[in-house]
């Protein structure tokens, strides 16, 4: 089973900012945080990852709680084509780096 | 940006019949996995691959699956005998070393008829 839990959805306004969190309450010290979208009939899309400190890319920030049982992915201006449903994932750095996936969070964003 | 090429998109086959799907990794890539989706369901992990060998597979990924990596560049996913319930999006994907995540395919559709 997947060891994230997230809301089933969310919605946003387009050009505002979304906050998607994600708990893993049973995080090891190994575990990297790793977050994916899949929009409509498409495969799932990295988006970003994290160990520890917040992180920063093009596409978003990762906000890690201090005791690293959740987490918050960052989208800082919404817009039609962040209609998705985003993937917390779990990776530990041992074994073969597969993911289990949960069902994730569907995000609307209204026009 | 480098890219995970699935051909076809969309396969239709008979129920019992072999089909082969087939995935171009990015090339710089070691690893290379399948994850298959069922309509309005998760994605589910099916195997991983690795120096030309199988590093893990799901329950899921029994006698009548095989994977092979036949030369430098394809990937290529094997149903021996295909079943109704083998009907899903499948995914391949492949990554580079690191903790960096995968590069996902767009999939390729399977319907079982």
């Amino acid at each position: 089973d997947a060891k994230t839990t997230q809301p089933n959805s969310m919605e946003s306004n387009e050009e505002e900012p979304v906050h998607l969190p994600c708990n893993h309450s049973t995080i090891s010290g190994t575990d990297y945080i790793h977050w994916y979208r899949q929009l409509p009939s498409q495969g799932p899309e990295y988006v970003i990852h994290g160990l520890t400190s917040n992180v920063n890319n093009r596409m978003a920030s990762l906000a890690i709680a201090e005791d690293r049982k959740s987490s918050t992915l960052i989208l800082h201006r919404a817009t039609l084509r962040d209609a998705a449903v985003y993937y917390c994932i779990l990776r530990d750095v041992k074994g073969t780096y597969k993911y289990i996936f949960g069902t994730g969070t569907r995000l609307k964003v209204l026009a | 940006e480098p890219e995970v090429t699935q051909t076809p998109s969309h396969q239709v086959t008979q129920m019992g019949q072999e089909v082969i799907l087939r995935c171009v990794p990015i090339s710089n890539h070691l690893y290379f996995y399948w994850y298959r989706q069922i309509l309005g369901q998760k994605v589910e992990f099916l195997v991983s691959f690795y120096n030309n060998e199988i590093s893990e597979k799901s329950e899921i990924f029994d006698d009548q699956f095989s994977v092979e990596r036949p030369d430098g560049s394809n990937f290529t996913l094997k149903i021996r005998s295909t079943k109704l319930e083998d009907s899903a999006m499948y995914f391949c994907a492949s990554r580079g070393t690191g903790p960096m995540g995968y590069t996902f395919g767009s999939g390729t559709r399977l319907t079982v008829v």
